[in-house]
């Protein structure tokens, strides 16, 4: 069985600052990772994923993430953090070959941006 | 173009009461999830299906919860009776392919309060 903690349910930065949201997995096979972003009352979009290949996988919006096997982490992080990026951020893994046959998802941070 | 539909965006309703709730994939995809959100327990995978056809429905809570999916543009979910616990913000979400890249595209979600 698969399955996905990340780090902290809150994180809070100020603008202008790193951005890190913290993601470990256990998966039993190579995992395909994935980072979501919610907007309030809005529902899940892609940030990236990372399926195989490089492991430093860019997204949208400034966004990237590593993947590290030995670590089984794939940490997310922005250089500088922007009021627009304020959101709850899912970190997600599959474990059957990148098959659409649903994804576990973590609890959620809620990263909230100082000014 | 259109993205996942869902509807109604927002359902009150008294415990013992049917509720459905409908989803309308993206067009050409063959995959539909149904996911559940709260606080206490996160985004939570019902159920899903592939080519119209219910692959695991072993994340529904209980007989109360059924959900059908009679043609590739339609899926429901449906709760009866429906219980306070039960209130959540409730996903529908579509994929493109199975055993590809794993990528999902939710609809902005259901919330539904059950009094």
């Amino acid at each position: 069985a698969q399955s996905v903690t990340q780090l902290g349910s809150h994180v809070s930065v100020s603008e202008g600052a790193l951005v890190l949201l913290r993601c470990n997995y256990s998966s039993s096979v190579p995992p395909y990772l994935f980072w979501y972003v919610q907007y309030p009352n809005q529902g899940l979009q892609l940030l990236l994923k990372y399926t195989t290949g490089a492991t430093l996988v860019k997204g949208i919006n400034g966004f990237e993430a590593e993947f590290k096997k030995s670590e089984t982490s794939f940490h997310l992080t922005k250089p500088s953090a922007h009021m627009s990026d304020a959101a709850e951020y899912f970190c997600a893994v599959s474990d059957s070959g990148g098959g659409a046959d649903g994804l576990t998802f973590g609890k959620g941070t809620h990263l909230i941006i100082q000014p | 173009d259109a993205g996942v539909i869902q509807s109604p965006r927002h359902e009150v309703t008294e415990m013992g009461q049917e509720v459905t709730l409908r989803c309308k994939p993206i067009s050409g995809h063959n995959s539909l999830f149904w996911y559940r959100q709260t606080m206490m327990r996160g985004l939570e995978l019902l159920i899903y299906f592939n080519n119209n056809v219910p692959i695991d429905d072993s994340g529904m809570p209980e007989d109360r919860f059924s959900a059908k999916m009679p043609n590739a543009s339609f899926s429901t979910l449906k709760i009866q009776p429906s219980e306070p616990r039960d209130s959540a913000v409730y996903f529908c979400a579509s994929s493109p392919r199975r055993g590809v890249t794993g990528e999902l595209f939710f609809g902005e979600g259901s919330r539904l309060t059950v009094l």
